[in-house]
């Protein structure tokens, strides 16, 4: 059974940091990894998603890499403002459509 | 494009009673998907469709609860005779394909007094 841990819990930050949130998964048989945004009281807003071929995405301030062999995907936020405060979730699929959640990391910044 | 919708953004039911929770995915998505989001429990897949093939329902918590999908678009999740544990956001996401981005609606919340 596909088992999606993130560490930290729960992170706070200062304005203008540099972040890495990770994400270990227990199944290397991925067919991809998602990283989501959440924030309070509403859906999932999607990041990035890695292909099980692929190494890392970009997109702005974000890049994610996956190493499937290790199990594990790292989210880095670069220069990190109070807008980024959110609940960032890590999910990957190993079967056809199904994803498996992790228990997210909650990150603040504040200013 | 429009995104993900889901009605209604709230309920509060009776224990016992039967819920029915509706998503409309976006415009030409073949696969739909719901997820419970619970305290303790995270998010959990409860079913996903895919075009007119037959649903994956694996992640059914018990025969109480069912999902259909009419005209491979609009889903209803039915759960009947609610319990106390069944409080929690119910989310429902579609992509293009199965092995795309999934794009998640708002929720709904689900209390069950």
């Amino acid at each position: 059974k596909q088992e999606v841990t993130q560490i930290p819990a729960a992170l706070s930050v200062p304005e203008g940091e540099n972040l890495v949130l990770n994400c270990s998964f227990t199944d290397s048989a991925i067919y991809n990894l998602q990283w989501f945004r959440q924030d309070p009281g509403k859906g999932l807003t999607s990041l990035l998603l890695i292909q099980s071929s692929q190494r890392e995405q970009t997109s702005g301030r974000l890049n994610a890499s996956l190493d499937k062999s290790s199990g594990r995907s790292t989210l880095y936020i670069a220069a990190s403002q109070p807008g980024d405060s959110a609940t960032y979730l890590c999910a990957v699929r190993t079967s056809y459509g199904k994803l498996t959640f992790g228990q997210g990391t909650i990150l603040t910044v504040h200013p | 494009g429009a995104g993900v919708s889901q009605s209604p953004s709230n309920k509060v039911t009776e224990k016992g009673k039967d819920v029915e929770l509706r998503c409309d995915p976006i415009s030409g998505h073949t696969a739909l998907y719901w997820y419970r989001q619970s305290l303790g429990q995270g998010l959990e897949f409860l079913i996903y469709f895919q075009g007119n093939s037959a649903p994956d329902k694996s992640g059914l918590p018990s025969d109480r609860f069912s999902a259909e999908r009419t005209g491979g678009s609009v889903s209803t999740l039915t759960i009947q005779r609610t319990q106390q544990e069944d409080s929690a956001v119910y989310l429902c996401a579609s992509s293009l394909e199965a092995e795309e981005t999934q794009y998640f609606g708002p929720g709904t919340r689900l209390l069950v007094l």
